[in-house]
């Protein structure tokens, strides 16, 4: 069954960093491409940054530039995304989203992963 | 890179079809064959409806059709049905390698 299963809630204070993590099963992990998504409460989707099938390149959105680090481990096929310097606004439910190579379009996602900042 | 303009809600009684659009720009929409369209329903994770403006992944609906003209691209629901009620977000490549969402539409089921 092919799934991607994300880590727990989370809660960080201002300031502090996040790592979220995204294990995929039931597929080549090396044949996809990887999408971060974050959802604020209610409101809409908003595109964070994609990771390459081979791992080696990503692409950020302009706004989390500095602030985003996308990364993979191989060995365990779990892809993860690191937010620094958090902010309340940072408050969201973060999804991971493969994409087939050649495909601008993510068939699986994640079930999310809330993400609460908090003094 | 703002959010692509999507209707904030549309609605429609059983068996209607309805359409709704997703309209940006020449260096998004109108500049590639990479518009989605995503379902999203309350505490869920969004689901893939349709992908490069107008295919359908297998187990989609026939009932759910896209399409795009210059900078808009459309998504069009035919034969309402309850469980169509969710949200909806277009999502498109860009010009500068990133990807960018709709502003997202509440779909009501009358």
């Amino acid at each position: 069954q092919v799934q991607l299963v994300q880590s727990g809630a989370e809660v960080k204070k201002p300031g502090a960093s996040v790592k979220v993590s995204c294990k995929a099963s039931g597929y080549s992990f090396t044949r996809y491409y990887m999408h971060w998504v974050r959802q604020a409460p209610g409101q809409g989707l908003e595109w964070m940054g994609i990771m390459n099938p081979s791992g080696d390149r990503t692409s950020y959105a302009q706004k989390f530039q500095g602030r985003v680090t996308m990364t993979r481990d191989t060995s365990t096929s779990t892809v993860y995304m690191e937010l620094s310097s958090l902010r309340y606004e940072d408050t969201a439910v973060y999804f991971c989203a493969r994409a087939p190579s050649g495909l601008d379009a993510s068939d699986i996602w994640g079930q999310g992963t809330m993400v609460t900042v908090s003094s | 890179q703002s959010a692509l303009t999507q209707p904030a809600s549309v609605s429609g009684s059983p068996g209607q079809s309805i359409t709704f659009s997703c309209t940006g720009t020449s260096s998004d929409v109108g500049g590639y064959n990479s518009v989605s369209w995503y379902q999203q329903h309350p505490g869920n994770a969004p689901k893939l409806m349709i992908y490069e403006v107008s295919n359908r992944p297998s187990g989609v609906s026939n009932r759910f059709s896209g399409s795009k003209s210059g900078n808009t691209a459309s998504l069009t629901i035919s034969g309402l049905q309850a469980e169509d009620e969710a949200d909806y977000y277009c999502s498109s490549y860009t010009s500068s390698s990133t990807y960018v969402f709709g502003t997202g539409t509440k779909v009501t089921v009358l």
